[in-house]
């Protein structure tokens, strides 16, 4: 079980704007930076956004992060079919001293 | 465009030792701008970090797997490598190689991925 938490499915029809969740704890979300990671199926993960919410370039608008105390969210507006993928929240954690994943949401486009 | 290519045995017996070597091409690994990372992922779940090293050979490691895992690095070839050992079943994975596009080591953004490798603990 990670201690970076996500739900395990999100769903939406094209067009629509779905949110993805991450709560954390004080030692990673709450005093570090949040990165979200996009993996389609059979490929490696990408980056798709880092800093909070900063997008490397080549990453369209419509994906965008936020972060508030020990939670952070992934909003994804304009649905689209290639946008069905595993996605995956990520921060350093203090206590640790090392990096943690949450556990993935399955985003399905239906 | 930089890129990154893992390169190991893909069947390791278990209690032996995985090595894995990363390739790192259309730039420099000495770089003082970037660390570079291992993550993997068991088949058909999430992705765990392993650790990450920088060009000077500080590394960082995931304290689950800290009493198993060494990370270096080779500028001369431009590589860095993973060994862990005591394998199990459990360390079935896919590892990837990466960069992080920061030099700080608590902020990592893994923005270059190589493909990845699956490895296969078994007898």
């Amino acid at each position: 079980q990670s201690v970076l938490t996500q739900p395990p499915s999100a769903s939406g029809t094209p067009g629509q704007r779905v949110t993805i969740s991450c709560s954390g704890s004080s030692s990673n979300i709450g005093s570090n930076t949040v990165n979200w990671y996009q993996q389609l199926p059979g490929t490696a993960p990408k980056l798709l956004i880092y800093s909070n919410n900063q997008r490397p370039s080549g990453v369209p608008d419509r994906f965008s992060g936020s972060k508030s105390g020990t939670s952070a969210s992934l909003a994804i507006s304009g649905l689209q079919s290639e946008d069905e993928a595993d996605y995956y929240c990520a921060a350093w954690d203090d206590s640790l001293n090392g990096l943690l994943f949450g556990g993935g949401t399955k985003l399905t486009v239906l | 465009q930089l890129q990154l290519q893992e390169s190991g045995p893909g069947l390791v017996k278990p209690s032996e030792t995985l090595s894995l070597t990363c390739t790192v091409s259309g730039g420099s690994i000495s770089s003082s701008s970037y660390y570079w990372g291992w993550i993997r992922q068991p088949p058909g779940k999430g992705l765990e970090w392993i650790g990450s090293i920088y060009y000077s050979g500080s590394t960082y490691y995931n304290p689950s797997l800290k009493s198993r895992v060494t990370i270096s690095v080779d500028t001369s070839k431009n590589q860095f490598s993973l060994k862990l050992s005591s394998v199990t079943a459990a360390d079935t994975a896919v590892y990837y190689c990466a960069r992080s596009g920061t030099p700080i080591a608590a902020r990592p953004n893994f923005d270059y991925w190589g493909q990845g490798t699956l490895v296969t603990v078994s007898s």
